[in-house]
């Protein structure tokens, strides 16, 4: 069976302090990774996926297979980066069903 | 706004009745998928479909829960015979079945609150 962990239910951080999300999960196959977010009265999207290998509003995951983690990382935190980050685990190369961890409150404090 | 649309955004109910909400994916997405989320989790996987065929059940789907995508377009989940239990969100999501793309479009969901 896939799992996704989330070790933390907030994580509460200063203005330009550096950020990190972390995500565990298990899988005996080649998962894809996403990271999806939702800030205040949003409905939940993607920020970014591990096949893509991008930044996006100076966000980051790297997949390490070894330590089967997807942890997502920022290195100045912004106060807009305040929301829910959810972890997110798909079986197939192909749009399917994911599996969500249970999310991690970010809230970024001047 | 072209985005997943869902109807209605709150729906109270008391217990023992029947609610259908109903989900208007992204016009080109032919994959439309459903989730539930209670409070303090993810979002759990209920079931999809690729056009009209609904190609995957959870086993958290019980037999008083029903979905349809009857012309490969909209979708409806209908539960019967609600329990309290069944209070959560209802998301839906659309993704393109082939282009290499991954991502799933979500809707904001019904809020369904049993009484």
């Amino acid at each position: 069976a896939q799992r996704v962990t989330q070790p933390e239910k907030l994580l509460s951080v200063f203005k330009g302090a550096p950020v990190e999300l972390k995500c565990n999960y298990s899988y005996s196959g080649s998962p894809e990774l996403f990271w999806y977010v939702q800030y205040s009265r949003q409905r939940l999207q993607l920020l970014l996926r591990h096949i893509s290998r991008e930044s996006i509003k100076g966000f980051t995951a790297d997949l390490n297979k070894g330590e089967t983690s997807f942890h997502l990382k920022k290195p100045f935190a912004q106060e807009e980066d305040s929301a829910m980050y959810y972890c997110a685990l798909s079986s197939t190369g192909t749009a399917s069903k994911l599996t969500f961890g249970t999310g991690t409150r970010l809230q970024v404090t001047l | 706004d072209t985005g997943v649309s869902q109807n209605p955004r709150h729906k109270i109910t008391k217990r023992g009745q029947n609610v259908t909400f109903r989900c208007d994916p992204i016009s080109e997405h032919n994959r439309l998928y459903w989730y539930r989320q209670t409070l303090g989790q993810g979002p759990e996987f209920l079931t999809y479909f690729q056009n009209e065929a609904q190609l995957e059940k959870s086993r958290l789907l019980s037999d008083r829960f029903s979905a349809e995508r009857p012309k490969g377009s909209f979708s409806t989940l209908e539960i019967q015979r609600t329990e309290q239990g069944d209070s959560a969100m209802y998301l839906c999501a659309s993704s393109p079945a082939t282009g290499g793309k991954t991502e799933a479009f979500f809707g904001q969901g019904t809020r369904l609150t049993v009484v």
